[in-house]
């Protein structure tokens, strides 16, 4: 069965840390695996997506990985700032079925001051 | 000049009634989703139209019925309202099927039924 699994499922720290969010998944075969951050009572906003060959990309303080081999993806956020609490999902897709995606549970983040 | 917009914001209603939320994008997209987000936040998708066309359907119960009238629009009627049908609902949009930045969200309907 196709899951994206994220830890953890909660995080604080404080403000101009940085941090490391996990995401391990089972779906095959792979096409793409974005990181979206969901703000509260928002929707989903995408931060970066990446293919089977890619294995770093950023998007400002925002880096994901990607190791494809071991279906593990990370998102690492550096300089932490407080509008960066939020939910951050990690959603696969598989390969051929872009119109449907597997999402986490999301990683909620609080960033104190 | 909101790119996804959904209405209404927020919906209570009693269970038994018949309710609508409507979603519209000026993006240009070709594809439009209903996506159910959860108590436990999981985003499951519902339905997914491309053109004008149903393409996805997941197992949803028949009291849930999409009607896209043009690319740019598409609602979802929701009959018989029961209280597991709570959730936030969220409208998409992308194109060529959702690879690359293009796939928007926005900004959810919370429906309570009570």
């Amino acid at each position: 069965k196709n899951q994206v699994e994220q830890s953890p499922q909660s995080l604080i720290i404080l403000e101009g840390k940085n941090c490391t969010l996990q995401c391990n998944y089972t779906v095959s075969p792979f096409s793409n695996l974005r990181w979206y951050k969901q703000d509260t009572g928002r929707g989903p906003v995408s931060l970066t997506i990446m293919t089977f060959s890619e294995n770093t990309k950023s998007n400002g303080r925002y880096t994901a990985t990607l190791d494809a081999d071991t279906k593990q993806s990370s998102l690492h956020i550096t300089a932490s700032q407080l509008s960066d609490s939020a939910s951050y999902i990690c959603v696969v897709s598989e390969e051929g079925s872009n119109y449907q995606l597997i999402w986490g549970a999301g990683t909620k983040l609080i960033i104190k001051p | 000049d909101t790119a996804v917009s959904q209405t209404p914001k927020y919906l209570v209603t009693q269970m038994g009634n018949d309710k609508s939320i409507k979603c519209e994008q000026n993006l240009g997209h070709d594809t439009m989703y209903w996506y159910k987000q959860d108590s436990k936040k999981f985003l499951k998708i519902m339905f997914s139209y491309n053109n004008k066309e149903l393409i996805i359907n997941e197992t949803v119960p028949n009291r849930f019925s999409p009607k896209s009238p043009d690319k740019a629009h598409l609602n979802l009627h929701i009959n018989s309202l029961e209280l597991g049908d709570s959730a936030v609902y969220f409208c998409a949009s992308s194109q060529d099927g959702g690879l690359g930045y293009g796939y928007t969200f926005g900004s959810g309907t919370r429906l309570t039924v009570v």
